[in-house]
């Protein structure tokens, strides 16, 4: 099994609409994970990061994540054309500070 | 904020060259800083993480002699492509990680560096 699974999309949603990305993990991954956007041919920028069981919001961004169910995802409302992206989740960040990226959902919204 | 800079931005060259790309941490102190390699539609891969005064490690399948990097300072890592061929072409992206406490960021990307062999 991969470490960190993004198995969902591509994804296309209507503007203003809730985008749900989807993301889930091994147990050899760390229990800290991140939510990046990657726009094409440009590095990726992190958005959110989330280390406990729960919800974390922050602004129109909510994460999510169940150690028990190794899942964790990130949901985007009033989604705008700039969302637009290619969204990575990432767990890791321990002691050896290494990040584990799963493969990545190319979200569209359509105005 | 914390700002990592990569060079060059672009790169095209022939097959058979060796090219180097720099990383540089422009204002904080990087010990350790990760290369990874990203091919088009595909999700970052993890190269090797370069420690400062000690040698890189790599992951598993990347060849060290042929990705060579170092890591002589506290603000630069380089990698060095060694006689590159079509199909080293990719986008390679360096990353840095802050200090502890000084960052709610695991790692500060560059801006990546697009490797195109003729």
């Amino acid at each position: 099994q991969k470490e960190v699974e993004q198995n969902s999309g591509p994804l296309s949603v209507p503007e203003g609409a809730i985008a749900s990305l989807n993301c889930t993990y091994s147990d050899r991954v760390s229990q800290s994970f991140f939510w990046y956007r990657q726009y094409s041919g440009k590095s990726p920028e992190l958005i959110m990061s989330i280390y406990s069981n729960g919800d974390k919001e922050d602004g129109r961004f909510t994460a999510q994540l169940n150690k028990a169910s190794q899942y964790v995802s990130l949901l985007i409302r009033d989604s705008q054309p700039s969302d637009s992206a290619t969204y990575l989740c990432a767990g890791g960040g321990g002691s050896n500070y290494k990040l584990t990226f799963g493969k990545g959902t190319l979200l569209t919204v359509n105005p | 904020g914390a700002v990592v800079s990569q060079h060059p931005s672009w790169v095209i060259c022939k097959s058979g060259t060796s090219v180097k790309i720099e990383c540089r941490s422009l204002d904080f102190q990087a010990t350790t800083m990760f290369w990874y390699r990203q091919f088009p539609k595909q999700s970052l891969m993890l190269m090797a993480t370069s420690n400062e005064g000690s040698k890189a490690t790599y992951e598993q399948g990347v060849e060290k002699d042929k990705f060579l990097i170092n890591h002589a300072s506290l603000t630069l890592s380089t990698l060095t492509v060694t006689s590159a061929h079509p199909e080293d072409s990719s986008f390679y992206i360096c990353s840095a990680r802050p200090p502890e406490g000084t960052s709610r960021q695991p790692q500060h990307f560059g801006d990546g560096t697009r490797l195109s062999i003729l």
